[in-house]
């Protein structure tokens, strides 16, 4: 069975510094990791997705997250904050024997940035 | 906007009656995935369609049906609802029947409580 676990269910950062968002996975087959965002009161967005290839993946607002499979982590960074990063952040898994794109995703974390 | 409709944006209703939430996907899509957020148990995948197929199911209670209709939209069905029902329900749609190949757009959410 595929799980994902983020660590820290809060993360705080200043304006300007580093966000780092941890994610480590657990999958019997080569798996596909993706990062969502979901501001308030809205759906989710695709920030950016590992599939194959390059294990360093480049999204949208300026995330990037690397993939590796000898930690089994797939940590989201951002080089520096800024105030409309404020959101929960999702990280999920897909794939697997099955002929399904279901997606299974950790409990998320909230992004807090302060001024 | 992701192009995935979802109606509708918010239900309050009862103990013990039936719901129909209604989802319609982005333009060519033939997957509807339905997904269940709740406090306590997170993001959860419900079930999931593919061109008016069932192709995977998750952890979707007995009392919960859906369908995909030969126009691709789906209706996700609630029935004898319990206070543990009240959640945040989701749909998205993809291309592809395999969501690690396409990726997965989701609709605003219709949020349920159940009184």
């Amino acid at each position: 069975a595929q799980s994902v676990t983020q660590l820290g269910s809060h993360v705080s950062v200043s304006e300007g510094a580093l966000v780092l968002l941890r994610c480590n996975y657990s999958s019997s087959v080569p798996p596909y990791l993706f990062w969502y965002v979901q501001y308030p009161n809205q759906g989710l967005q695709l920030l950016l997705k590992y599939t194959t290839g390059a294990t360093l993946v480049k999204g949208i607002n300026g995330f990037e997250a690397e993939f590796k499979k000898s930690e089994t982590s797939f940590h989201l960074t951002k080089p520096s904050a800024h105030m409309s990063d404020a959101a929960e952040y999702f990280c999920a898994v897909s794939g697997g024997s099955s002929n399904t794109g279901k997606l299974i995703f950790g409990q998320g974390t909230t992004l807090q940035v302060k001024p | 906007d992701s192009g995935v409709t979802q109606t509708p944006k918010h239900l309050i209703t009862a103990t013990g009656q039936r719901v129909t939430l209604r989802c319609s996907p982005r333009s060519g899509d033939l997957s509807v995935y339905w997904y269940q957020q709740s406090l306590d148990q997170g993001l959860q995948f419900l079930i999931q369609y593919y061109n008016g197929e069932e192709r995977a199911k998750g952890n979707i209670l007995e009392r919960f049906s859906a369908q995909q209709f030969p126009d691709l939209h789906s209706e996700l069905n609630l029935s004898s609802l319990e206070l543990g029902d009240s959640a945040l329900y989701f749909c998205a749609s993809s291309r592809g029947g395999q969501g690690h190949y396409n990726e997965q757009f989701f609709g605003p959410g219709t949020r349920l409580t159940v009184l």
